[in-house]
């Protein structure tokens, strides 16, 4: 079976631009959930979207939204880039609530200059 | 979710039993304890979890004591791929709607 897959892997952009990241997930998972990953602050939940519904949502600012497709396939969108938005978006799939495994997959490793 | 504490970094020596501690005393009964490990450059990978019995899978053992205040992830015969930082986790049976918090972890270094 396919893992949970990302792209772009790696993604340089400038400030104030807008940034489209990309997930599938695994075959028969229909929860994608969105993180955000940086050394200082660790890993941080964006949303969750379960059969195209954002089911949970994390504490980040109105430029971070994402939607998900019929297919369960996920997008998330970040716009008017900041510096600090340079981190890794890692994106996570499950059958189910946070309760099942979550299966992870690469990032995408995004650059803001 | 109940908060976990584990040991900042760990050495085992390759083919070794590598016992890896979380304390977990504010946990209440309808949470379950979940490992999860990363390993550098890549999305984290879930390990095993479990409730108040101790779990076997291809990967891991999990240990709870018997107050459900700690366990113990063991890794049987440790190779330098499991090299990562390690995280433990606590989660209600609700599922966490404010998703997976991962703590600092322990990063557990394999030595040849």
């Amino acid at each position: 079976k396919a893992g949970v897959t990302q792209t772009p892997r790696y993604l340089i952009k400038t400030r104030g631009q807008q940034v489209t990241l990309s997930c599938s997930p695994i075959s028969g998972h229909r929860s994608v959930s969105w993180y955000q990953q940086t050394p200082g602050q660790g890993l941080q939940f964006l949303f969750e979207y379960f059969s195209e519904t954002q089911r949970n949502k994390g504490n980040f600012p109105g430029r971070f939204s994402g939607r998900q497709f019929s297919n369960s396939r996920s997008e998330m969108n970040v716009s008017t880039l900041e510096l600090g938005d340079s981190a890794l978006y890692l994106c996570a799939s499950s059958m189910g609530n946070l309760r099942y495994e979550q299966y992870f997959g690469p990032g995408t490793r995004l650059t803001v200059t | 979710d109940a908060k976990t504490t584990q040991p900042p970094s760990m050495d085992c020596a390759e083919g070794r039993a590598a016992n890896l501690p979380c304390n977990h005393s504010t946990i209440s009964g309808n949470e379950y304890v979940y490992w999860y490990r990363q390993i550098h450059s890549q999305g984290p990978q879930y390990i095993i979890h479990g409730l108040k019995n101790n779990e076997t899978n291809e990967m891991a053992s999990l240990i709870i004591t018997e107050d459900r205040k700690s366990s113990t992830l063991i890794l049987p015969h440790a190779t330098l791929r499991d090299t990562a930082v390690y995280y433990c986790i606590a989660l209600s049976s609700g599922g966490g709607a404010d998703g997976l918090t991962f703590g600092k972890g322990t990063h557990l270094i394999i030595q040849p």
